[in-house]
């Protein structure tokens, strides 16, 4: 079954500094990849996406690298602001391509 | 806002109880999913819809049922509640049935089993 594992639970950032949020997954059958942020009492709001014919995708100050020999997603934000302080989550297709499998989260504070 | 819509907000209920989390989903998307998120837990799938027929089903128990009606929105029930039921339920909405399709999640249900 796919995995996903996000090894950092919390990250603290400087504001205007570089955040860099990790997530490696087990399967890679299907390269698709999703990010979500998360804020308190609201549902997960989409932030980008990757698939495997680009090994980058960048939209405005978030950028989502893709290494598949090694499994490996990162999301940089930069420069980071205090409202990105939020939970991100990553997604990687299941076994058979039909959903995504999230992993448990990393919450980042950006510190003014 | 997402413009999926999920009551209730809140729900307190008491173990060997059933109640009924109800989910619109943006309009024009025909696909459906649920999810439950327990404390410090990632987003568990429990079952997805896709204009009104079941299409995946992920670790959705027994105890639980959905279903998705001819308007498309759905009910995500849940029976002889136990106190590990308790948790954030979301639902999210997409145009397509597959991965390829971006979802669309509403606010999520806070159930809380006492």
């Amino acid at each position: 079954d796919q995995q996903v594992k996000q090894n950092s639970p919390s990250l603290s950032v400087q504001e205007g500094r570089i955040s860099i949020l990790n997530c490696d997954y087990t399967n890679s059958m299907f390269d698709y990849f999703l990010w979500y942020k998360k804020y308190p009492a609201e549902g997960p709001t989409f932030l980008i996406s990757i698939s495997s014919i680009k090994d980058k995708n960048e939209d405005g100050r978030f950028t989502v690298f893709l290494n598949k020999s090694a499994k490996h997603l990162s999301l940089h934000i930069v420069p980071s602001q205090p409202g990105d302080s939020a939970v991100y989550f990553c997604a990687a297709p299941d076994n058979y391509g039909q959903n995504f499998v999230f992993g448990p989260g990393t919450r980042l504070s950006v510190l003014p | 806002d997402s413009g999926v819509t999920q009551t209730p907000k809140h729900l307190i209920t008491a173990t060997g109880q059933r109640v009924t989390l109800r989910c619109s989903p943006r309009s024009g998307d025909l696909s459906v999913y649920w999810y439950q998120q327990s404390l410090d837990q990632g987003l568990q799938f429990l079952i997805q819809y896709y204009n009104g027929e079941e299409r995946a089903k992920g670790n959705i128990l027994e105890r639980f049922s959905a279903q998705q009606f001819p308007d498309l929105h759905s009910e995500l029930n849940l029976s002889s509640l136990e106190l590990g039921d308790s948790a954030l339920y979301f639902c999210a909405s997409s145009v397509g049935g597959s991965i390829n399709y971006e979802q669309y999640f509403g606010p999520g249900t806070r159930l809380t089993v006492t």
